[in-house]
């Protein structure tokens, strides 16, 4: 079946600027997790939903970035204003519970020039 | 609060070679222990698991074996072939659910 799909898989975008990131997980996942990978680091954790919970956006960097799930399915990552220092890999991932492995997109390259 | 540290890279080994990648923790309670790995040009995918002290997870050849007295989960393969370069990320599940993620080991394999 198909798996977690994101997109854009490269965005190039001017310093200042709005990006949206998207991220359709796979059919049924109830969990949905958004990190930042930058060159030769972890994964840093932004933001998980789970269900109807509230979001955990205790990883959220700044109140530039924000992120929401509509309907349960697709979330949709937001960057205002863009900086430099957000130049990196964007994965999202989706797992049926909390207790479940997660499975990961391809993920977002972003890079503000 | 809750951190892993693994083992700086690239990790460079001949095929057929043995790998050990070293994985520690810091966790309050029992977390349960992941290995990831990411192919070049893929994205993260779960290699193995363990959920409680002892626990051995094991896949495509690599082991890893939860040791609650030293605070490891090395990640080992006794016969690396080139196809198994990548990075691996070591991680554990914290009490909130959340994956606190290791920096991640480029691993090398030369034909």
């Amino acid at each position: 079946g198909a798996g977690v799909s994101q997109s854009p898989s490269n965005k190039v975008t001017e310093k200042g600027k709005d990006v949206e990131l998207r991220c359709d997980p796979i059919s049924g996942h109830t969990a949905l997790y958004w990190y930042r990978q930058s060159l030769g680091q972890g994964l840093e954790f932004l933001i998980y939903f789970q269900g109807n919970s509230a979001p955990d956006k205790s990883g959220l960097p700044s109140d530039r970035f924000s992120a929401e799930r509509t309907g349960g399915s697709v979330s949709t990552l937001t960057i205002q204003r863009t900086q430099q220092e957000d130049s990196a890999v964007y994965l999202c991932a989706s797992s049926l519970g909390t207790e479940s492995p997660l499975h990961f997109g391809n993920g977002t390259r972003l890079t503000v020039t | 609060g809750d951190s892993v540290t693994q083992m700086e890279g690239p990790v460079t080994l001949s095929e057929e070679a043995f790998l050990t990648i070293n994985c520690t923790y810091t966790a309050t309670g029992y977390p349960s222990l992941f290995w990831y790995v990411q192919y070049p040009g893929e994205g993260l995918q779960l290699l193995l698991k363990a959920t409680k002290a002892d626990d051995k997870g094991s896949n495509k050849g690599f082991e890893a074996t939860y040791r609650k007295e030293t605070t490891s989960f090395h990640l080992e393969k006794g016969s690396v072939q080139v196809s198994d370069s990548a990075v691996y990320f070591c991680a554990l599940r914290d009490s909130n659910y959340q994956l606190i993620w290791g920096a991640g080991t480029k691993l090398i394999i030369k034909p």
